[in-house]
């Protein structure tokens, strides 16, 4: 099993600054990642697929890079509504995983 | 617009069984691979099973293996967990999710989400 590995596990940052996310994976997943987006009491949203593609709807701010073991998520400047819980996912291989989850809050 | 709704949830004794359902809508459902995620209260996200459109492959985390059954009818646009003796760490809010394209030889992104349903297995 792959394990995902994010950190850190709290970011406290003030609206308007950059947010830099990371994922770094027990083993390479080529660029076979993804994150997600999760509010309280909601189910989570699709940012970032295949490590750099932002899906649909996604604002540009939002940024994925990385490949092999080692992704960052980038929000460039930080929107109130931003602030929330990330996670990574990895399909390389079976089982599909998950990391533990960043939470991003105002300071 | 695309809607997936879960249902099914609620308490259960451990040992004993549920079946969730997802009634999926605003899309082409036989095109898709199908997926459960679920979530433990106040932990992270956990992928449970997946589906191919036609039903003829599945994929299991091993910690369900042999207890869960992912299963799909096509002509009612539905996908189902059966969960089987039950387990206090089965306790978690299951999500019904949709890959992120069609057609796909095989699993992809999960977009969209349901908005999940609550299973509490306790005594």
């Amino acid at each position: 099993e792959i394990v995902l590995t994010q950190s850190p596990a709290t970011l406290s940052l003030s609206p308007g600054e950059r947010a830099t996310l990371s994922c770094r994976a027990s083993q390479s997943v080529s660029s076979y990642l993804a994150w997600y987006q999760q509010k309280p009491g909601q189910a989570p949203r699709l940012l970032i697929y295949d490590a750099s593609n932002r899906a649909t709807g996604i604002p540009a701010r939002f940024s994925g890079s990385g490949s092999g073991t080692d992704f960052t998520l980038t929000i460039s400047s930080l929107e109130p509504e931003d602030f929330a819980v990330y996670y990574c996912q990895q399909r390389s291989n079976c089982p599909i995983t998950f990391g533990q989850g960043t939470r991003l809050e105002i300071k | 617009e695309v809607q997936l709704v879960e249902s099914g949830g609620g308490l259960v004794q451990p040992g004993g069984s549920l079946r969730l359902s997802c009634a999926a809508s605003g899309f082409t459902f036989s095109s898709y691979w199908m997926s459960w995620v679920r979530q433990a209260p106040g932990k992270g996200l956990e992928w449970v099973a997946n589906i191919k459109q036609d039903g003829s492959e599945k994929y299991y985390v091993d910690s369900v293996k042999g207890r869960f059954t992912i299963s799909r009818d096509n002509a009612k646009n539905s996908l189902y967990l059966q969960m089987n003796s039950l387990r206090a760490e089965d306790t978690a809010v299951y999500y019904c999710a949709r890959d992120r394209v069609a057609a796909a030889g095989g699993p992809d992104w999960f977009d969209p989400w349901g908005q999940g349903t609550l299973v509490t297995v306790s005594s």
